[in-house]
């Protein structure tokens, strides 16, 4: 069973238009939040974080909300770039949980059209 | 990639083969990890390692085996390579503790197809 879910396998945008890309959670005991970007044939790179102890992180165009109550996060980039054109992963852990390891969700793939 | 070499990059190998692949880091971090990437999953844990021959299992770790010897080098192995193990091999690192910690940084990653 996904313990993070990105129901939204494809997104296409327009340039200069807003992209916006949700994320799921089960497990309450995720308190950080983590969005990668990856390009093909590249690994995962990392864009921006969020604690639980925060409800919005912003950094240049990429801002990421969070509802705890709703076991939800989003991803808003403003403007879309072509350059944006990428998959996107949604990852959750448990900062006292041993290993950092992250648990992914399934990717969101973005096409911004020129 | 922050200091973080996969080989091989790509492998073709047939069924019931062994495969080994192989990372290596160059940033003296504790934590590594390895990750398989499979349309509609994401990317899943397969197995990670605390310290030099420290490791535990992941989400994923049937039919694979690693070994940390080094600091530097975390090897996944496939015993007997089946055709459901035909991915791309992810490899991350995290340095456990202070800045960072929360993120981990990943290399450009292994294909391996298994016929």
């Amino acid at each position: 069973d996904q313990q993070v879910k990105q129901n939204s396998p494809s997104l296409s945008v327009q340039e200069g238009r807003i992209s916006i890309l949700n994320c799921d959670y089960t497990n309450s005991m995720f308190d950080y939040f983590l969005w990668y970007k990856k390009y093909p044939a590249e690994g995962p790179t990392f864009l921006i974080s969020i604690s639980s102890i925060k409800d919005k992180n912003e950094d240049g165009r990429f801002t990421v909300f969070l509802n705890k109550s709703a076991k939800h996060l989003s991803l808003h980039i403003v403007p879309s770039q072509p350059g944006d054109s990428a998959v996107y992963f949604c990852a959750a852990s448990y900062i006292k949980a041993a290993g950092n390891k992250l648990t992914f969700g399934g990717g969101t793939r973005v096409l911004v059209k020129p | 990639d922050a200091g973080i070499t996969q080989s091989p990059r790509h492998k073709v190998t047939e069924t019931g083969t062994p495969v080994t692949l192989r990372c290596h880091q160059t940033e003296n971090h504790r934590y590594m990890y390895w990750y398989r990437q499979d349309p509609g999953h994401g990317l899943r844990l397969i197995h990670y390692s605390y310290g030099v021959k420290d490791t535990d299992k992941g989400e994923v770790s049937d039919g694979y085996s690693v070994s940390r010897s080094k600091t530097e080098d975390f090897l996944l192995t496939l015993e007997s390579a089946t055709s459901s193990q035909t991915s791309v091999y992810f490899c991350a690192i995290n340095p456990g503790q202070g800045a960072g910690a929360n993120v981990l940084t990943f290399g450009a990653g292994s294909r391996l197809t298994v016929l």
